[in-house]
């Protein structure tokens, strides 16, 4: 598998429940990134990581969200107390340092809060 | 950080050409790129070109590049239904050591049987 694996790929959660949303890199990628498209929306940077450090979290909201890459599995970013608003697709992509070909993306995670 | 334009929505029949017109404000974007994204999945590299072309052809794909007024485009000839998607023109940017990605908006193509 040479793909960015995200799962679960439709997360459904009431209002004020927490969600943890999954990454794998492409094996041999030690550079993560997250992603927000909301609707009708282009796709917003959130966080930047590399294995066991967030190098820019400049994306990312103030409170409720929180992203980690340890150094042994997956990815994740977790979004407490969940609000309407934070519907949206979240992707993750990782590259290898100097990938001259951009980003290699996962299929998303499309969450639904109702 | 960097700021790419595009139109929203883009419809053209079944084999006429389809062109997606991108602006950005980086100058010193080394490549850009044009990712697809078909409904429900994620985005995919279409193709890319450095900084130092005015064009790039690829098959049905032909990017052009206009580094003065900072304009990228993307043609896709002879149209297929199966080209219906989100188009997002991309710039990567130096943030300090790493590469961040600005992405459009995307335009959505609609094509028309």
């Amino acid at each position: 598998n040479a793909g960015v694996m995200q799962n679960p790929r439709h997360l459904v959660r009431r209002r004020g429940q927490e969600a943890r949303l999954r990454c794998s890199p492409v094996k041999g990628h030690s550079h993560v990134y997250w992603y927000r498209q909301l609707p009708e929306e282009g796709l917003k940077f959130m966080v930047y990581l590399q294995k066991e450090n967030i190098i820019d979290e400049s994306g990312m909201p103030k409170e409720r969200f929180s992203a980690e890459f340890p150094k042994e599995g997956p990815s994740i970013l977790r979004i407490q107390q969940v609000v309407r608003g934070d519907s949206a697709a979240y992707f993750c992509a990782s590259s290898s340092r100097d990938s001259v070909y951009g980003y290699t993306f996962g299929s998303g995670t499309r969450l639904t809060v109702v | 950080g960097e700021d790419v334009e595009q139109s929203l929505f883009l419809s053209v029949r079944e084999g006429d050409s389809s062109v997606i017109n991108c602006t950005y404000t980086d100058s010193s974007s080394t490549y850009l790129y044009w990712y697809k994204q078909e409904p429900g999945a994620g985005l995919q590299l279409l193709t890319y070109i450095f900084s130092n072309m005015d064009m790039k052809q690829d098959q049905r794909l032909t990017v052009l590049l206009n580094k003065k007024d900072k304009h990228l485009s993307l043609r896709i000839a002879d149209t297929q239904t199966g080209d219906s998607a989100i188009y997002f023109c991309a710039d990567p940017w130096w943030a300090g050591g790493y590469q961040k990605v600005t992405f459009g908006i995307g335009t959505k193509l609609q094509v028309i049987p």
